[in-house]
């Protein structure tokens, strides 16, 4: 089963953006990368996901190598409400797989 | 929409009493997803159900563990005799399957907190 490898935390200043990176150099065909985060005593949060072209939504935007081996979530600009634990994980388009969140990259985002 | 229901929120038990956690997914999705997370292991995915059937439980740990999906609305995840280590946060979430499991967004409930003494 893929697995992906994320840093253990970053730091930001508020205001300006943020790039978290993601490995996942045994991704298949038809994994979608997918990004949650979580903030603190709550449950993940959906924020992006994609397959192959770079997306972008309300929240952020999903950079995918053109080989897929990894991806950058990017946020445009950094809030303290950004601050939480971002997942990336690999889910099969279809049939079984474990889905791997891992530990995730903690956030700090500095006044 | 109400969201993912989990019931109860927080949950004390004493080891080897049956624990039973419940789940109401969002209407009209058609997967459903138990996940555990502790300090040591992050979030662990440990079972989930495409269309009420089980599709993959291989990250459930032990046989004291077992999940049932009797309707669409409704799952339950009991424990059977809890233990300390059982001691974490148990998340159910749900996804539509159009398209296929990957590309859909899984809506994730707000938690039990298990205790076991």
């Amino acid at each position: 089963d893929a697995k992906t490898t994320q840093p253990n935390s970053m730091e930001s200043n508020e205001e300006e953006p943020v790039h978290l990176p993601c490995n996942h150099s045994t991704i298949s065909g038809t994994d979608y990368i997918h990004w949650y985060r979580q903030l603190p005593s709550q449950g993940p949060e959906y924020v992006i996901h994609g397959l192959t072209s770079n997306v972008n939504n309300r929240m952020a935007s999903l950079a995918i190598a053109e080989d897929r081996k990894s991806s950058t979530l990017i946020l445009h600009r950094a809030t303290l409400r950004d601050a939480a634990v971002y997942y990336c994980i690999l889910i099969f388009l279809f049939g079984s797989n474990q889905f791997y969140f891992g530990t995730g990259t903690s956030l700090t985002v500095i006044p | 929409d109400a969201g993912v229901i989990q019931s109860p929120r927080h949950e004390v038990t004493e080891m080897g009493q049956e624990v039973t956690l419940r789940c109401k997914p969002i209407s009209g999705h058609n997967s459903l997803f138990w996940y555990r997370q502790t300090m040591m292991r992050g979030l662990e995915l440990l079972i989930y159900f495409n269309n009420n059937v089980p599709i993959d439980d291989s990250g459930m740990p032990e046989d004291r563990f077992s999940a049932k999906m009797p309707n669409a609305s409704f799952s339950t995840l009991k424990i059977q005799p809890s233990e300390p280590r059982d001691s974490a946060v148990y998340f159910c979430a749900s996804s539509p399957l159009l398209g296929g499991q990957g590309a859909n967004e899984q809506f994730f409930g707000p938690g039990t907190r298990l205790t076991v003494l």
